[in-house]
């Protein structure tokens, strides 16, 4: 088992452009969440899939962000435009149940996103 | 809402030394409560939980309702337990399943 697959690993990009971070869950993992860690404010938790399907968004910053699940393997996060506050890094992560004590997260090893 | 604070960002203890880093949570149902650790270029990964009542390389976590705390410990610190640690609260969602808020993160530091 691969774990949690993210790319880019790295993303360099300049302000106003578009960013999209792709994530594949464990096979069989019905979660799938996107965090965004920085320094200042840790983990934050931006959006939460269950069976493909958006449950919680409320920790999308701004409408410049957008993520999608078209299906059980596959995720995206988008950034459009992209600014310079957006730099940090993005993990995704997935579980196999809807109770996290009984199933515990696994994360991917992020991506690192840069905006100059 | 639910939050997790963790006030120290980085604690510097000796090889042998006793640690406890500190979490404290604030959350108006009944807590379930993680502690997760990064080592140096390694994925996010969990430690233990409140509910196992486990001891996982060394670390122990009692959860204490009073004092809204949950702190991790371990008597005798080891180098390789130089790493970021996270504590993380998980909250029902009102959609269905769970969700984890983590704090903020302290960097442990074993210096030999």
């Amino acid at each position: 088992d691969a774990g949690v697959i993210q790319s880019p690993r790295h993303e360099v990009t300049e302000m106003g452009q578009e960013v999209t971070l792709r994530c594949k869950p464990i096979s069989g993992h019905n979660s799938l969440f996107w965090y965004r860690q920085t320094m200042m404010r840790g983990l934050e938790l931006l959006i939460y899939f269950n069976n493909n399907v958006p449950i919680d968004d409320s920790g999308m910053p701004e409408d410049r962000f957008s993520a999608k699940m078209p299906n059980a393997s596959f995720s995206t996060l988008k950034i459009q435009p992209s600014e310079p506050r957006d730099s940090a890094v993005y993990f995704c992560a997935s579980s196999g149940g809807t109770a996290i004590y009984n199933s515990p997260l696994h994360f991917g090893n992020g991506t690192r996103l840069t905006v100059t | 809402a639910q939050r997790v604070t963790q006030p120290e960002k980085l604690l510097s203890v000796f090889k042998g030394a006793p640690v406890e880093l500190k979490c404290n949570y604030s959350y108006s149902g009944s807590p379930e409560l993680f502690w997760y650790v990064q080592y140096s270029r390694q994925r996010l990964q969990l430690l233990l939980r409140h509910i196992s009542r486990e001891s996982i390389k060394g670390f122990t976590a009692d959860l204490n309702k009073g004092e809204t705390s949950f702190h991790l410990k371990k008597p005798f610190a080891q180098e390789e337990d130089s790493a970021m640690y996270y504590c993380a609260l998980s909250s029902i969602l009102t959609g269905g399943g769970n969700k984890l808020t983590f704090g903020t993160g302290t960097q442990l530091k074993v210096e030999l």
